[in-house]
């Protein structure tokens, strides 16, 4: 049974450019979270898609946008790349929001370097 | 001002030596705390979680400890490996919304 996968592992970008980053959640989830994670920082919390549809978002700007799929997987999107935006970026899956207890897998991220 | 608080934010201990690390946080109405192991350029992995009626949770040699009233968790990491060299990141909930302290990084040297 596989993890949460994402892809790619690296990624390296100009800034203006823009980057598509991918998710699997792990098997049987159906909630994917997207969280930023700069150097020494804990990670931040960017969106949440449910069902397709974003669900909860965090602080950041309108550059950044998702995507979930029928099959749950999720894409995030960052526009106008700025040299701030270099991080690691985690994927977690979670099956459903109901439940306080429900535990969210963290994929191995992607790390984005914004030169 | 994070809701999450950790302490210290780094710490270097000998293989075989004990150590603590702190989570303090202002998160309300709490959920539960969980602790998860950071290994370096990897996602984090969950070691325990807590609900607000457990005041102890073990996960070999790592053991959590949760004070409700005082808003206070510590991880203490016992008989530490060189394996054991990663970041421990708090992460408390409160609802849906998770909150992460900014991490302790432990670093075992032999």
């Amino acid at each position: 049974d596989a993890g949460v996968t994402q892809s790619p592992t690296h990624l390296i970008k100009t800034r203006g450019q823009q980057v598509t980053l991918r998710c699997s959640p792990k098997s049987g989830h159906d909630t994917v979270s997207w969280y930023q994670q700069a150097l020494g920082q804990g990670p931040q919390f960017i969106f949440q898609y449910y069902e397709e549809e974003e669900r909860q978002r965090g602080n950041f700007p309108d550059r950044f946008s998702g995507h979930q799929f029928p099959n749950y997987s999720s894409e995030l999107n960052v526009n106008a790349l700025l040299l701030g935006d270099s991080a690691l970026y985690l994927c977690a899956s979670s099956g459903g929001l109901a439940g306080l207890n429900y535990e969210q897998y963290f994929g191995p991220g992607t790390r984005l370097t914004v030169t | 001002k994070n809701q999450v608080e950790q302490s210290p934010q780094s710490l270097i201990i000998l293989e075989g030596k004990n150590c603590t690390l702190q989570c303090n946080y202002t998160v309300s109405p709490f959920s539960n705390l969980r602790w998860y192991k950071q290994d370096t350029g990897r996602g984090p992995v969950s070691l325990t979680i807590m609900t607000f009626s457990e005041n102890t949770k073990s996960n070999g040699r790592y053991t959590a400890t949760l004070d409700a009233d005082t808003k206070q968790s510590s991880l203490h990491i016992t008989a530490s490996q060189l394996s054991d060299s990663a970041s421990y990141i708090c992460v408390v909930r409160s609802d849906y919304k998770l909150s992460f302290g900014a991490g302790t990084t432990v670093t075992v040297r032999a």
